[in-house]
This record gives structure tokens, C-alpha cells and sequence, in this order.
């Protein structure tokens, strides 16, 4: 089946640094990357949305300069979180689709710790 | 946009019980509605999901009930075993345009044995 490789899985970066968390779908063409962020107890929050080739689309509340996406192939999507603080600390998640819609294949997520 | 509420928040039942849990949606467009089963630090695992030409769907102890009308979708566990205690998420989008996935509060269901 789909699988999308997630990676880190966990980091731990020190405040007013960046990090990049990268999401590969593996046997299949991602068109369509969706992002999305969980705090401890709580529901998954949707980011933005990425297709490949275009500019990101963020949801209302997400800062697109503070969370710069990159869709620049149809296998690979970047999340990078730039000038990282404490609040940023949460399991950042993707899920991808291809072509045909079939289905939303989550990436293993990747627990940020910003100190 | 879409909007989905999921109910209870924590819901516990004894081993061999049944569970329900509830979800209502505001974009009546959206026409698909998983359900996710996700462990502590994990993915969320696909366990169910429903389109919106059904009312119903079934797959061993779990079903999923869907009533387009009022915009309401229901989880239902039968025959509840300890493994099945998990965070359970509703979701909702509009599938074939590529749409995006949104999702409930999520409930913690514990099934004491």
C-alpha cells in the first residue's frame, strides 16, 4: 500500500533556530500534501495545503513566514519551522494524496521540542 | 470551511460493552467521513470510513452510520476489548475534489476489563 516516510521523529532544537521536517511518499506521486499540527490531548489541526508546484495554501491563524512549505517534486514535501520558540513544541504530521485521490496516507509524524 | 464536533470527549466502558461515538459536520458538500484510531505518538490509523452515498457500513465490530440530512455520523464498537482503548477521531472532507481532511476533538475511549 501508500506509505509516506516521515523524518525526523523526534527533534529538539534550541530557540531562534530552524528546523526541517521532510515527508516522502515512497510508491507513489504525492499531489497533494496536507500539514498538520498536534498539541498533547488534543485533535489534529490543519496547517496548510500544498500541491506540487504551486504556493501552499494556509489555514486561517498559520503564519506562512513562520512556516515555510515546499512541494517541489511529487514525491517529497518540506515543512520548515524558522525562528523556532518553546510554543512551537507540538507532533507536527503530513498526509499526502496522489493523482487519483485515493485516500489520505499519513506520514509517522515528528515530535518537535523547541528549548 | 467545514467544521466537525465530536462527542463525549472520554468515554470508558466495561470489556464486552458497546461504544458510540458522534460527530456532526457544517459543509453539507462534504461527501467522505473517516474515523481514526491513534495511539499515543503514533499515525492515525484508518479503521473505517463512509461515503456520503450510504447510510451505513460495517466491518467485524465496528460500523459507522452516517445521516446525510442531519449531518451527523456515528462510530459504533461493539464487543469492546481492552486493545480497543485508543484516542478515536471523526473526519470529514470533500473527497473527490481533492479536498482537505478535518477533523473532531477526538475521544479517549478506555475499556476497562
Amino acid at each position: 500500500g501508500a506509505v509516506v516516510s516521515q523524518h525526523p521523529s523526534r527533534v529538539i532544537c534550541k530557540s531562534g533556530t530552524s528546523v526541517k521536517i521532510e515527508c516522502r511518499s515512497l510508491d507513489f506521486q504525492a499531489t497533494t500534501m496536507f500539514w498538520y499540527r498536534q498539541f498533547p490531548k488534543q485533535s489534529l489541526m490543519l496547517m496548510a495545503t500544498s500541491n506540487e508546484g504551486s504556493k501552499a495554501t494556509y489555514e486561517q491563524g498559520v503564519e506562512k513566514d513562520k512556516f515555510l512549505i515546499n512541494h517541489a517534486s511529487l514525491t517529497l514535501s518540506t515543512l520548515t519551522v524558522t525562528s523556532a520558540h518553546p510554543e512551537d513544541s507540538s507532533f507536527y504530521i503530513c498526509s499526502a494524496r496522489d493523482s487519483l485521490g485515493a485516500g489520505y496516507t499519513f506520514g509517522s509524524g515528528t515530535r518537535l521540542t523547541v528549548v | 470551511g467545514e467544521n466537525v464536533e465530536q462527542h463525549p470527549s472520554t468515554l470508558s466502558v466495561q470489556e464486552g460493552d458497546s461504544a458510540v461515538i458522534k460527530c456532526t459536520y457544517s459543509d453539507s458538500a462534504s461527501n467522505y467521513f473517516p474515523w481514526y484510531k491513534q495511539e499515543l505518538g503514533k499515525r492515525p490509523q484508518l479503521i473505517i470510513d463512509i461515503r456520503s452515498n450510504v447510510g451505513e457500513k460495517k466491518d467485524q465490530r465496528i460500523a459507522v452510520t452516517l445521516n446525510k440530512t442531519a449531518k451527523h455520523f456515528s462510530l459504533h464498537i461493539t464487543e469492546t476489548q481492552p486493545e480497543d482503548s485508543a484516542v478515536y477521531f471523526c473526519a470529514a472532507s470533500l473527497y473527490n475534489q481533492g479536498g482537505k481532511l478535518i477533523f473532531g476533538q477526538g475521544t479517549e475511549l478506555s475499556v476497562k476489563p
